[in-house]
């Protein structure tokens, strides 16, 4: 399987500061996404980078992909209590571009 | 209002029962999964379908089933093989290959 495993599980981090989630996958993909996650409700895509791709931004977010290393990070810069959710990253497999494996997540706690 | 619609949003089921979730896309996607999430962790594939007529199985198929005999539904039937159901079930779509997913708000199967 090539399921991203993410770390930290859980951080929990004062408002304006960053945050930084890892992600590490196993096999090779196309593209790796990021998406966020309210308890008890569906999940929100917030950003995707290619695999020939090594950073990207979106607003106050920041992600980077090592193929190398298969290994991807998401920084959010300066926090906000209404960042406080959990985030996942999802991987494709270079044999299937639409089988779509997520990570565990990390719960990501913003104090006022 | 474009999206996807599950229901219901809470289903119980009763020992040896089979049950349906329902999952209607109108985003003309051609690509339509099933997630289980077990509290506290991250999404596992069920199925997935590329197209309509067509699924794969994902990681956790047993005890699950589906059909996609049209491309804006993707139901799944959770069999009375599946010893151990409850949890949080994701519908999701997308478009095209190394596209984001759009997900549904999700069904709570439980046990009685």
């Amino acid at each position: 399987s090539q399921q991203g495993e993410e770390d930290p599980q859980a951080l929990s981090i004062q408002e304006g500061e960053n945050a930084t989630m890892n992600c590490s996958y196993k096999t090779s993909i196309n593209n790796l996404q990021w998406y966020r996650q309210n308890s008890g409700r569906g999940l929100v895509h917030l950003i995707l980078i290619r695999s020939n791709e090594r950073e990207k931004h979106s607003g106050r977010l920041r992600v980077t992909l090592d193929t190398s290393k298969k290994s991807s990070s998401l920084l959010i810069t300066a926090s906000r209590a209404a960042d406080t959710s959990s985030y996942f990253c999802a991987t494709d497999g270079s044999d299937s571009s639409y089988k779509l494996i997520f990570g565990s997540g990390t719960r990501l706690l913003v104090r006022p | 209002d474009g999206g996807i619609t599950q229901s219901p949003k809470y289903l119980f089921r009763k020992e040896g029962q089979n049950v349906t979730l329902s999952c209607e896309q109108n985003l003309n996607h051609d690509a339509m999964y099933w997630y289980r999430q077990d509290p506290g962790q991250g999404l596992r594939l069920i199925y997935y379908s590329q197209i309509v007529n067509d699924f794969q199985k994902g990681d956790i198929a047993e005890g699950y089933s589906v059909s996609r005999e049209k491309k804006e539904s993707f139901p799944l039937t959770v069999t009375s093989a599946q010893k151990n159901p409850t949890a949080f079930y994701l519908c999701a779509s997308m478009g095209r290959t190394n596209e984001k997913l759009f997900f549904g708000s999700g069904t709570q199967l439980s046990v009685l």
